[in-house]
């Protein structure tokens, strides 16, 4: 199944840590959308990416959180001392083509805890 | 930024009922999008709408644009345990940059 691939499916860190998020996107995709979902909320656009490139980044806090989509490799959510609010599931997404019109197939997602 | 509200937020029916979902806009709609989520797991893609009056349908699941309404609404025809979940309308910024979710409809199959 060459579906977009999210790592790790749950993800653990303490108040103060660093945590990473990853993403492979579908095979052929060249564009890389991140989102959030708070518990009891919706989905919300964090950031669009492609190759090497961020096309979007304005729905990421402007502090503590990175994201990156290097030439090789999976795409990177990073978000650096984590607080409790940052507890969440992040789901990321990739298309074949330029946002609009092109379907977005979604990653299972990652959940993060902050103890 | 866009707005996607959806109605009713949630919906309980019995196994072999139809049902529908709404989702409106509070912009233009470049592309409109229906996901279904089962909770835990990720989003699965249903339907993608680009036209105005265009309707498609997936196994018994209905959707049809009205871009002058700024309106889509997503149709189950005989619902199933299978189709429980919530359902998500998506739709693209006008820059095709940004991705908007609407507010969500969880539905409840009862055998």
């Amino acid at each position: 199944n060459a579906g977009v691939m999210q790592n790790p499916r749950h993800l653990v860190r303490r108040r103060g840590q660093e945590a990473r998020l990853r993403c492979s996107p579908m095979k052929g995709h060249s564009h890389v959308y991140w989102y959030r979902q708070l518990p009891e909320e919706g989905l919300k656009f964090m950031v669009y990416l492609q190759k090497e490139n961020i096309i979007d980044e304005s729905g990421m806090p402007k502090e503590r959180f990175s994201a990156e989509f290097p030439k090789e490799g999976p795409s990177i959510l990073r978000i650096q001392q984590v607080v409790r609010g940052d507890s969440a599931a992040y789901f990321c997404a990739s298309s074949a083509g330029t946002g609009r019109n092109q379907p977005q197939h979604f990653g299972d997602g990652t959940r993060l805890s902050i103890l | 930024s866009q707005e996607l509200e959806q109605s009713p937020q949630s919906l309980i029916v019995q196994e072999g009922k139809n049902l529908t979902i709404n989702c409106t806009s509070s912009k233009t709609l470049y592309g409109l999008y229906w996901y279904k989520q089962k909770y835990g797991e990720g989003l699965i893609f249903l339907m993608m709408l680009q036209k105005g009056g265009e309707e498609k349908s997936h196994e018994k699941i209905t959707a049809k644009l009205d871009e002058k309404k700024q309106q889509s609404s997503l149709h189950i025809t005989a619902s199933q345990p299978s189709h429980a979940g919530i359902y998500l309308c998506g739709a693209d910024s006008n820059t095709g940059n940004q991705f908007y979710f609407g507010t969500g409809t969880s539905l409840t199959v009862i055998p």
